[in-house]
């Protein structure tokens, strides 16, 4: 069990280009959750998948987002057309599929758009 | 639309002590919820876990409580250490069927003061 893993740790980017973040669960958990931090908040969440579909999507998540996991095991973040409002530490989870297992995270992406 | 509150938002004592943070939430129509610690610039570290049908769960040091109708919990950490600064979180999620997401505190910045 190596932990959830995310890349890259930090990115900086310029305001309008695309971005895509990248996690990899712990290998047997199939529910994987993105969640969003700013400064002095508590995490967001964003969406989650079971396995390879995304079953859940927040508000939070415009048409500037999109995230994949296409067959079930890493999943993709994507941010098109960054704005600076999307500066925060992106964080990915994963957890085993029954309903009281715990959410193991990585140690985030913190974005920063210029 | 369930809002969770952490009071204080930072806290100092003097390492030996033992202490008690505060976690409370608007909605008592929970599943479980769960303290996480978050060192800076990292993600989260869950601590422990309490469904909605205990009232306390322990691991070590730390010791949580739950009191679904009051809409409160606690983590007891006794014998402070200096390694215990970090910022502690609380979430909760919801009890409505298909629900994955959790919904956090604000967390409390403790400090031990070696």
């Amino acid at each position: 069990d190596t932990g959830v893993s995310q890349d890259p740790r930090h990115k900086i980017t310029k305001r309008g280009q695309n971005v895509t973040f990248r996690c990899d669960p712990i290998s047997e958990h199939n529910r994987l959750y993105w969640y969003r931090q700013t400064l002095g908040q508590g995490p967001e969440f964003l969406t989650y998948f079971q396995n390879e579909a995304q079953l859940e999507k927040s508000r939070l998540l415009s048409d500037r987002f999109s995230a994949e996991r296409p067959k079930g095991s890493f999943s993709t973040l994507e941010i098109q057309r960054t704005e600076q409002g999307d500066s925060a530490m992106y964080l990915c989870a994963s957890s085993l599929g029954q309903y009281n297992s715990p959410l193991h995270f990585g140690n985030g992406t913190r974005l920063t758009v210029t | 639309k369930q809002e969770v509150t952490q009071i204080p938002a930072a806290l100092s004592v003097p390492e030996g002590e033992n202490l008690v943070l505060n976690c409370s939430f608007t909605d008592s129509a929970i599943y479980n919820l769960q303290w996480f610690r978050q060192d800076p610039g990292k993600g989260l570290t869950s601590l422990l876990l309490i469904q909605s049908s205990q009232r306390e769960q322990t691991s070590g040091r730390l010791n949580a409580s739950l009191d679904k109708s009051s809409g409160r919990s606690t983590l007891y950490i006794a014998a402070s250490q200096p390694g215990d600064s970090a910022t502690y979180l609380c979430a909760v999620k919801g009890s409505n069927f298909g629900n994955e997401k959790l919904t956090f505190g604000t967390g409390t910045r403790l400090t031990i003061i070696p």
